[in-house]
């Protein structure tokens, strides 16, 4: 079974520093992991998303995600925050290969960014 | 480019009755999955619907069901409500056989229970 985790349930940073969240996970087959990134009171946007291809992934708004296959993370980073980066982040995982695949969501990580 | 439109936005219920959620999906898609997002949570899959069937479900009872129309359009039906239910319905459609890892997702309808 797939699942992930989200280290951080809440992380601050200040405008223009970087930020890193976290996200390890755990799957008996190679996995598809994603990013999305949730607005107050909206649904769920996907930033990006590893398919294995390159291990390196670059999303929208400046953010990337790198796989570590050997740590098993895939974590999220913006060299430099901006105001309206100021939202809930979830790491997720697919379930399976099938076109029927459910994705496993993490608990979220929820972004502040100070002045 | 249509994107996912769920309805309603927001609704209130009274415990044990019944309610049904609606989801259009994206145009083109033929694949709709439903989540139930608690508060301060994650989403949890709940099940999916491809060609009007059932296509794999998640860790949630029998009172939580589901259609899918011809137009692809969805809906959820949760009967004998409970407070637990209290939640953000999200609703992603795909296109099966295409790029099957990329969901959309509408803004949701946000259900309390009292």
């Amino acid at each position: 079974a797939q699942s992930v985790t989200q280290l951080g349930s809440h992380v601050s940073v200040s405008e223009g520093a970087l930020v890193l969240l976290r996200c390890n996970y755990s799957s008996s087959v190679p996995p598809y992991l994603f990013w999305y990134v949730q607005y107050p009171n909206q649904g769920l946007q996907l930033l990006l998303k590893y398919t294995s291809a390159a291990t390196l992934v670059k999303g929208i708004n400046g953010f990337e995600a790198e796989f570590k296959k050997s740590e098993t993370s895939f974590h999220l980073t913006k060299p430099s925050a901006h105001m309206s980066d100021a939202a809930e982040y979830f790491c997720a995982v697919s379930s399976g290969y099938s076109s029927a695949s459910k994705i496993i969501f993490g608990s979220g990580t929820r972004l502040s960014i100070r002045p | 480019e249509t994107g996912v439109t769920q309805s309603p936005t927001h609704l209130i219920k009274t415990r044990g009755q019944q309610v049904t959620l609606r989801c259009s999906s994206q145009s083109g898609h033929n694949t709709v999955s439903w989540y139930q997002q608690a508060l301060g949570q994650g989403p949890q899959f709940i099940f999916q619907y491809y060609r009007e069937e059932e296509n794999g479900r998640g860790n949630f009872p029998p009172r939580f069901s589901g259609l899918q129309f011809p137009n692809y359009s969805s809906e959820l039906n949760v009967n004998a409500l409970e407070l637990d239910d209290s939640a953000l319905y999200l609703c992603a459609s795909s296109l099966i056989a295409s790029d099957p890892y990329e969901q959309y997702f509408g803004p949701g309808t946000r259900l309390t229970v009292t």
